[in-house]
């Protein structure tokens, strides 16, 4: 089955810097990628995704990159405010099922 | 438009016992999901229904777990008896359409705990 693993587990970032999480998949029938944020005592919530035919995607501060050779994708969040702390979720979409990564826990510090 | 909802938000039981958690989707989506989410984790599928038929329940400890979707709406998962091991947070979510590719709206959970 499909093995998503992502990296880092934990990132602090000072407010206003970058901030990168990155994820790898084994299927490569893996054709849609999205990211997940969840804030405490919530359930996750789409902040973007990507499909297997788009090399990267754009939504304000929030970019995702694809590379289906390599099988990684990556979340990328520039100008990071406090109200980005949360914990994000990589996941891919094969054979009808999601698969997710074990989550990277960020923290802006003010 | 009102989003997932969930209940109940905690439960804790003593192991061996039984638990059932009740889901109600956004309305009109075909598709709903129960996912297991134990702490440090990411969510794991359990069982994936469309309309009231389940497409997928290949990860549903069926020894213990039940799950139904009764008329395509609602729906419910149930454990017994209950093991210390399935202390988490048991996440339902529902997607519009039937590709399965969709956006993914989960509600806020049930965290359970098992003494």
């Amino acid at each position: 089955g499909e093995n998503v693993e992502q990296h880092p587990s934990t990132l602090s970032v000072q407010e206003g810097d970058s901030a990168v999480i990155k994820c790898t998949y084994s299927d490569s029938a893996s054709n849609y990628f999205p990211w997940y944020k969840q804030e405490l005592g919530k359930g996750p919530q789409l902040i973007i995704d990507i499909r297997s035919n788009v090399g990267e995607k754009k939504d304000q501060r929030i970019a995702v990159t694809l590379n289906k050779t390599a099988k990684h994708f990556s979340l990328h969040i520039t100008e990071t405010q406090p109200e980005d702390s949360a914990v994000y979720f990589c996941a891919s979409h094969t054979g009808n099922q999601f698969y997710f990564g074990t989550g990277t826990s960020l923290t802006v510090i003010p | 438009e009102a989003g997932v909802a969930q209940s109940p938000r905690y439960k804790i039981i003593e192991k061996r016992q039984s638990v059932a958690f009740w889901c109600n989707p956004i309305s009109g989506h075909a598709t709903l999901y129960w996912y297991q989410q134990i702490l440090g984790q990411g969510p794991k599928l359990l069982i994936q229904f469309q309309n009231n038929g389940v497409v997928d329940d290949s990860q549903l400890p069926k020894d213990r777990f039940s799950a139904e979707r009764l008329k395509g709406v609602d729906s419910t998962l149930k454990i017994q008896p209950a093991k210390l091991e399935d202390s988490a947070v048991y996440l339902c979510a529902s997607s519009l359409g039937v590709s399965g590719t969709g956006e993914l709206f989960f509600g806020e959970g049930s965290r359970l705990t098992v003494l």
